[in-house]
């Protein structure tokens, strides 16, 4: 696709329910990225990948969180448990280079994930 | 630790008048930094970014960006605003190193341009 696909774009789940987001990035685009976008904020840093590697996932907010990019394409996010604090946006982006020393690349972003929990 | 603070939660402006969003900076090292827009209920539109080289950049949709290095700022610019601009900015450094990348983002200014 010409973008950055995500979905669903909305997710109601009940708390302690478990939920997986997905992500398909730009055909070809090396390095993958998911934010957490709480209402009224900016975007936070959650992890990072380098084609199936997942370098730094220094933002993932508690071990209920967990991301997966096993062919360095199409990534999941998955949450456990859902509790009401998960409720945000969780925005993907994808950028054709990454990582050390390549800062000339911009990311491009999803639309975004809404999700719920209630 | 790099961070970037946008000082306004939000910013009015007439139609046609210039407009301003402002963004300081603090980083170790050189900053690259960037402006996306957002508009309700979608992502993260990238609008333009600093690496190197002038300090006048010029992107999307007639914005451009001034960066100051004396005064760690990258204000956001548009010498006419439409009532089609208004929608959230953010102001983001990347701050990339051995095994990460990651942009860091400001809270975001509300533009709200009237007819």
């Amino acid at each position: 696709g010409a973008g950055v696909s995500q979905s669903p774009r909305y997710k109601v789940a009940k708390r302690g329910q478990d939920v997986a987001l997905r992500c398909d990035p730009i055909s070809g685009h090396v390095s993958l990225f998911w934010y957490q976008q709480a209402l009224g904020q900016g975007p936070e840093f959650l992890t990072y990948f380098q084609n199936e590697a997942q370098l730094d996932k220094s933002g993932l907010p508690s071990d209920r969180f967990f991301a997966e990019r096993p062919e360095g394409s199409v990534s999941t996010l998955k949450i456990q448990r859902t509790q009401q604090e998960d409720s945000a946006v969780y925005l993907c982006a994808s950028s054709l280079k990454g990582g050390q020393g390549r800062t000339n690349t911009e990311a491009f972003f999803g639309q975004g994930t809404r999700l719920t929990v209630v | 630790a790099q961070s970037v603070a946008q000082p306004e939660d939000q910013v009015n402006v007439a139609e046609g008048n210039p407009l301003t969003v402002k963004c300081t900076y603090s980083v170790s090292g050189n900053p690259y930094l960037f402006w996306y827009v957002q508009y309700p209920n979608r992502g993260l539109q990238f609008l333009l970014k600093y690496i190197t080289g002038d300090n006048l950049v010029k992107g999307s949709y007639g914005f451009e960006a001034e960066f100051n290095k004396s005064q760690t700022s990258f204000h956001l610019k548009k010498p006419s605003a439409l009532v089609s601009d208004s929608a959230l900015y953010f102001c983001a450094v990347r701050f990339n190193g051995y095994n990460t990348d990651k942009l860091i983002f400001g809270t975001g200014t509300r533009l709200q341009v009237f007819p």
